[in-house]
């Protein structure tokens, strides 16, 4: 299968501490997005790459949210200080660059934060 | 302030009954208007992108409408696997995917 994969598919951690997710695209896609979703809502965005250059980020993404792409393959989300409010699912998605950008999610990663 | 909304927000079909989810959106310019299916747990699975108006997309049971300002996934003899969350999306130009919050679908066999 050679879709997204996100590691890992589930992370508790206690308020306060870091936490890193990562999302690996499909290989020939040149963009890659973040999301998070949130119980019975859709996914918000919070930020792309294209290729290794980010290239917008959402008013929802604080300060103590990270993200890099570095060489445009695998992309890593970090979220310092984590928050009780930080508990969601955290999606990737990458696309080709094409007018259609048809974007293919990952399977996610469950945040808990105690 | 572009913005997707659906309805309804949950819906229960007895096997064989068929039905209609509807999306609207409210956007500057539409580049595209995907539908996706996402079961619990899980990431969203892409279904259709539409582009213009009166434009069809099917796949089996399914079959996605698109007007100037809705969406429609008509849902014809649905089964028990078709239950799931159906997410809408807009696609505005020189934006990012905006997400409506989704319709739930059972179908009870």
């Amino acid at each position: 299968d050679t879709g997204v994969s996100q590691d890992p598919r589930h992370k508790i951690t206690k308020r306060g501490q870091n936490v890193t997710f990562r999302c690996d695209p499909i290989s020939e896609h040149n963009r890659l997005y973040w999301y998070r979703q949130t119980l019975g809502q859709g996914p918000e965005f919070l930020t792309y790459f294209q290729n290794e250059a980010q290239l917008e980020k959402s008013r929802l993404l604080s300060d103590r949210f990270s993200a890099e792409r570095p060489k445009g393959s695998f992309s890593t989300l970090e979220i310092q200080r984590t928050e009780q409010g930080d508990s969601a699912m955290y999606l990737c998605a990458s696309s080709y660059l094409t007018s259609t950008d048809t974007q293919y999610f990952g399977p996610g990663t469950r945040l808990t934060v105690l | 302030e572009d913005q997707v909304t659906q309805s309804p927000e949950a819906l229960r079909l007895q096997e064989g009954e068929s039905s209609s989810l509807n999306c609207s959106y409210t956007v500057s310019g539409l580049r595209g208007l995907f539908w996706y299916r996402q079961d619990p747990g899980k990431g969203p699975e892409f279904l259709f992108t539409l582009y213009s108006a009166g434009e069809e997309k099917e796949k089996e049971r399914l079959k996605a409408t698109l007007t100037k300002k809705e969406s429609f996934l008509h849902i014809t003899a649905p089964k028990p696997e078709d239950s799931a969350t159906y997410l809408c999306a807009a696609f505005p130009y020189g934006q990012n995917f905006v997400f409506g919050p989704g319709t739930r679908l059972s179908v009870l066999p």
